[in-house]
């Protein structure tokens, strides 16, 4: 099945600090989504980026699909900002429609 | 709706119990897909529908679990005889395929808790 591995696994930050996390996989991809996992569990959507770049907010995404790779871009972070966040993605061929989820990146933004 | 819903928010079994997880999806989205996240960060698929047709059943351990998506009713997902290694967060998830864009937006989770 497809790798998908995101970097890096914990970071902490000074609230107001930027930051970029970044998900490698390793085949093509039909869909990409971005989440974040809140301190309560919820999965809460970011981004739909399968390519191209994206803004919302402080928050914002670039998938390079040829170079098998997107980044999330975390601007001037709060501690609301705090959780895992996911990068999942669908397999272009062979896999389905289902999503496979990379192991995360676990944020901390500390006051 | 206009989220996925999903009942109960918590569920405990004695191992060796029956569990029911239920999920309704958002209105007019016409696949629905079942997650396991083990241990913190680790998600698992489980299963899909389109409509009520099984899409991908290829992550399901069958020998115990099984789902069901019923016209006019909520998605179900079954584990007869719980194990210890069952105890997880059940994610459902929802999708449209409108052109080329499917992106899945997901419930709140259903914790079972196997004692």
């Amino acid at each position: 099945g497809i790798q998908v591995e995101q970097s890096p696994p914990d970071l902490i930050l000074q609230e107001g600090a930027n930051s970029t996390l970044r998900c490698n996989f390793s085949d093509s991809v039909n869909n990409l989504q971005w989440f974040h996992q809140n301190p309560w569990g919820q999965l809460i959507n970011l981004f739909y980026i399968p390519s191209g770049t994206k803004q919302n907010g402080r928050l914002s995404a670039t998938t390079v699909a040829t170079e098998r790779y997107s980044l999330l871009y975390i601007s001037s972070s709060q501690t609301t900002d705090s959780g895992v966040y996911f990068c999942a993605v669908e397999r272009l061929t062979g896999g389905g429609n289902k999503l496979t989820f990379g192991t995360g990146t676990q944020l901390k933004v500390e006051l | 709706g206009e989220e996925v819903a999903q009942t109960p928010k918590h569920l405990v079994r004695g191992e060796g119990q029956k569990a029911k997880l239920y999920c309704a999806p958002i209105k007019g989205h016409s696949y629905v897909f079942w997650y396991q996240q083990v241990l913190k960060n680790e998600f698992k698929f489980l299963i899909s529908f389109q409509n009520e047709n099984v899409f991908d059943e290829t992550g399901m351990p069958k020998e115990r679990f099984s789902a069901k998506c019923l016209p006019n009713s909520p998605c179900s997902l079954e584990i007869q005889a719980t194990k210890l290694e069952d105890s997880a967060v059940y994610f459902c998830a929802s999708s449209q395929w409108v052109a080329v864009f499917h992106e899945q937006y997901f419930g709140p989770g259903t914790r079972l808790t196997v004692t």
